[in-house]
């Protein structure tokens, strides 16, 4: 298996601007998480999507941020407008919630965000 | 709630001796436990979990972790560190509690660094 699948890796864009991140998950897995990781905060869970319904976006930032999974392969995180504060890498995840692997997400290699 | 406590920001071994990062963590539930590894710019990969069954745990490259429910900790210990070890180490907690979030809560990480 490919594993989970994030691009653009490196993305460098100017204050105002959209961005939009996206995420292709292990096939088969139904649950998505996106994470942000600063070096202020750490990592912090964002939103996270069961079945293609986002079941708690709480940790969303605010409304410049929205995330969308329109099928079981593929989600997008949205920045608009971007704002420097908004630089991190951003990770997302997915599992499988079967009895066997329990909640054990497995990790994509990140995009990693400047805001300038 | 849930939340975890990685009692070390950075800790720093030879090569060859053997390597303890602490955690402790605290849950309403029964839950899950993990340690995640993070290389310099790269994702974060899955070292091993807790899940009830057995107590102590063997994850990969030879790292292990005991869960003791009494003292609330679940620490990663290696025997033998090797040069390949030097990395960013997360606890993790994974708590459904009555909600059946599947979230993770992580820790703040511990840096761990091998000398030569």
């Amino acid at each position: 298996d490919a594993g989970v699948i994030q691009s653009p890796r490196h993305e460098v864009t100017e204050m105002g601007q959209e961005v939009t991140l996206r995420c292709k998950p292990i096939s088969g897995h139904n649950s998505l998480f996106w994470y942000r990781q600063t070096m202020m905060r750490g990592l912090e869970l964002l939103i996270y999507f069961n079945n293609n319904v986002p079941i708690d976006d709480s940790g969303m930032p605010e409304d410049r941020f929205s995330a969308k999974m329109p099928n079981a392969s593929f989600s997008t995180l949205k920045i608009q407008p971007s704002e420097p504060r908004d630089s991190a890498v951003y990770f997302c995840a997915s599992s499988s919630t079967d009895r066997t692997s329990q909640e054990t997400q497995y990790f994509g290699p990140g995009t990693r965000l400047l805001v300038l | 709630a849930q939340s975890v406590t990685q009692l070390d920001s950075h800790v720093s071994v030879s090569e060859g001796t053997p390597v303890l990062l602490r955690c402790n963590y605290s849950s309403s539930y029964s839950p899950s436990l993990f340690w995640y590894v993070q290389h310099p710019n790269k994702g974060l990969q899955l070292l091993l979990k807790y899940t009830s069954a057995a107590t102590l745990v063997k994850g990969i490259n030879g790292f292990e972790a005991e869960f003791k429910k009494s003292e609330t900790s679940f620490h990663l210990t290696k025997p033998s560190a090797h040069m390949s070890d030097a990395a960013e180490y997360f606890c993790v907690v994974s708590d459904p509690g009555d909600t059946g979030r599947r979230a993770l809560t992580f820790g703040s990480g511990t840096r761990l660094q091998v000398q030569p």
